[in-house]
């Protein structure tokens, strides 16, 4: 049973850079059928894909946060993390870590984080 | 602005049967397939369906889904009044190349 847990600062001032972790257990990172993804969830609103990163390290980013989104793995520490510049007020939500699988050409999360919430405020 | 369109709400008294819509386009839903999440109030999103019409060990088999051509919905049959919560439909977009959800759907069972 893989679980995934997401950590980092509650609180970011706007113009920083917010940086989450995302700790895999019950499983390896290096799953090569595993696609390690951030999907963040503003208050009141709906789901938003941030990105993904696949075992090999390649990136997929949503167009809109490309110019100010990092995804990386730390192979050695079964995590991974997401970095986001620049940030403002209407990057206040919560973030959650979850793991998309790829299967005979389906592509789905099965397994989430808990999600933690984030404000970007002074 | 969501990618993926689903009406804003839905309801429907228990036993009832209450489907949930979700328009896309030839990019997303007409070109791969669609997975849809139940979120109930204060947790993180659960996979309900996968691959149009697939469930998870231990989801339920009063949730069924279906696609068609840029369009998928999501059927719940026998409700009950644990079903109340946010239903969100998601897809690959060959065009942006990532992952695009419906701006979900609030359920009451009334």
């Amino acid at each position: 049973q893989v679980q995934l847990q997401e950590s980092g600062p509650g609180l970011v001032k706007p113009s920083e850079t917010l940086s989450l972790t995302c700790t895999v257990s019950g499983g390896s990172i290096s799953s090569n059928s595993s696609y390690w993804t951030w999907i963040r969830q503003p208050p009141g609103k709906g789901l938003e894909w941030i990105g993904h990163i696949y075992y090999s390290g390649s990136t997929n980013y949503n167009p809109s946060l490309k110019s100010r989104v990092t995804i990386s793995l730390a192979t050695s520490k079964n995590q991974f993390s997401l970095k986001l510049s620049s940030v403002t007020a209407a990057d206040t939500a919560v973030y959650y870590c979850a793991r998309y699988k790829e299967d005979d050409s389906r592509f789905y999360p099965d397994y989430w984080g808990q999600g933690t919430p984030v404000t970007v405020s002074s | 602005q969501s990618v993926l369109t689903q009406p804003p709400s839905a309801s429907g008294t228990p036993g009832q049967r209450v489907t949930i819509s979700c328009s896309g386009s030839n990019s997303n839903i007409g070109s791969d397939t669609v997975n849809w999440h139940q979120q109930l109030p204060g947790t993180a999103p659960k996979l309900l369906i996968y691959s149009n019409n697939q469930r998870p060990s231990g989801v339920p088999d009063r949730f069924s889904g279906s696609q068609s051509g840029t369009s998928a919905s999501l059927a719940i049959s026998g409700l009950q009044s644990e079903d109340e919560a946010d239903y969100y439909c998601a897809a690959w977009d060959d065009s942006l190349n990532g992952v695009v959800f419906g701006g979900g759907t609030k359920l009451t069972v009334l």
